[in-house]
Parts: C-alpha cells; sequence; structure tokens
C-alpha cells in the first residue's frame, strides 16, 4: 500500500461548484498535512496545511482531517477556471515530506 | 534570493555520462531537499540537509546518485553513468527550519534530464 493514495481523476466541475479532493494515508504517526497545487509544467505550491482533527478554512479552500479514519481532504468552494490543477496531498512523518500522485481537477466555464 | 533556484533548467546527456545539478535555496533557508517527478506522478523523494548535514538519503535510488551541500547553502545532486531510466524533473525545494512535521517548502523550476 502506497503512504499517500489519491484518485488520480481528472476530477471535473462546473465553475461555482464545490470540488471535494480526497486523500488517504497508511502511516497512523503521519502529523502534518499539506495540499500543493501544480500547474501543468510549474512546480507545486503550497496552498494549505493542517495539524490538527476538524476543519481548517482559508478563502474559498477548506481542508478537513480525521486521524482516526486516516482521511483528508481539500474542499475548493465557488470552483474557478483558474483553479484547474494537478493538488497533491502529501504528509510528514520523520521529517521528510511524502506525496501522493496528485488529482487532476478541471474546473469547466 | 527571491526563490529556489535550480541550474541548468534544462539537460540533455548520452547514456552512462555523469550530470551534476545544482539548487540554490532561498536566502536563509536551513533545509534543502531534492525530490524526482516522473510525468503524471507525484514527486519522490529522495534526500534531505539540514545546513550543510544530509539527513536522510533513503530516497536515493543506488549508488550513482549523490548529493552534497558543503558550505550549507548551494547543493548538487550528481548521477553518474547515467541510464535512460534516470529522465525525469529533479526538484529542489528549501525550508526556513530544520526540518519536521511542520515545514513548508519551496520549490524550484526544477532541472528537466533527459537521457539518451
Amino acid at each position: 500500500q502506497k503512504e499517500v493514495e489519491q484518485n488520480s481523476g481528472p476530477l471535473s466541475v462546473p465553475e461555482g461548484a464545490i470540488a471535494s479532493l480526497n486523500c488517504t494515508y497508511s502511516d497512523r504517526g503521519s502529523q502534518s498535512f499539506f495540499w500543493y497545487r501544480q500547474y501543468s509544467g510549474k512546480s507545486p505550491e503550497l496552498i494549505m496545511f493542517i495539524y490538527s482533527n476538524g476543519d481548517k478554512e482559508d478563502g474559498r479552500f477548506t481542508a478537513q482531517l480525521n486521524k482516526a479514519s486516516q482521511y483528508v481532504s481539500l474542499l475548493i468552494r465557488d470552483s474557478q477556471p483558474s483553479d484547474s490543477a494537478t493538488y497533491l496531498c502529501a504528509l510528514t512523518g520523520f521529517q521528510k515530506l511524502v506525496f501522493g500522485t496528485g488529482t487532476r481537477l478541471l474546473v469547466s466555464p | 534570493g527571491a526563490g529556489v533556484s535550480q541550474s541548468p533548467r534544462y539537460k540533455v546527456t548520452k547514456r552512462g555520462q555523469d550530470v551534476a545539478l545544482r539548487c540554490d535555496p532561498i536566502s536563509g533557508h536551513v533545509s534543502l531537499y531534492w525530490y524526482r517527478q516522473a510525468l503524471g506522478q507525484g514527486p519522490e523523494f529522495l534526500t534531505y540537509f539540514n545546513y550543510e548535514a544530509q539527513q536522510d538519503k533513503s530516497g536515493l535510488p543506488n549508488d550513482r546518485f549523490s548529493a552534497e551541500r558543503p558550505e550549507g547553502s548551494i547543493s548538487t545532486l550528481t548521477i553518474q553513468r547515467t541510464e535512460q531510466r534516470d529522465s525525469a524533473m529533479y526538484r529542489c525545494a528549501s525550508s526556513f527550519g530544520r526540518g519536521g512535521s511542520n515545514e513548508k517548502l519551496f520549490f524550484g523550476s526544477g532541472t528537466q534530464l533527459s537521457v539518451l
């Protein structure tokens, strides 16, 4: 089993809808969880991080963490075509950051 | 510098040649990471440094790969006797602290390596 699992997508949503991106992980010792966005041909950039169970909101983005279920998600409200990118879930165990394969999101006008 | 700088941006080499990839982290950043990213995949951890000390090299695929950061700033990833399977985007990232569970990484633009 991979350390970080994501559906590769693509996930297609219409403009203005909520996009829900999901990630599961295998290591219960994982402490911190990150969502990176990567546009095609570009480098990953951090958009959200979460350490504690529950929800964390930042603008149109909400990260949700459930350590008991080993599940982390990212909600994007009022999705825009400019949100079309690959979203990488990442986590840290012992210092190094481990990434999932990413979910490709397509937001249609 | 303003961001993480990597050079060269593209490197084409013949199988069997050695290559050296350079990373200049954000000024003042203590930790430096190397990742490899294949098309359609997430970044794969290779190694990381705190200052000049290599803390974890568990992700280096084999002994043809090595990395150094002799003065705690610029780092070089060296691949000896390159093989076609080494072709990928090599990404460097840096972070302010010593690494750990709350570190946020800033990535460079990467070096696209093609081994013919």
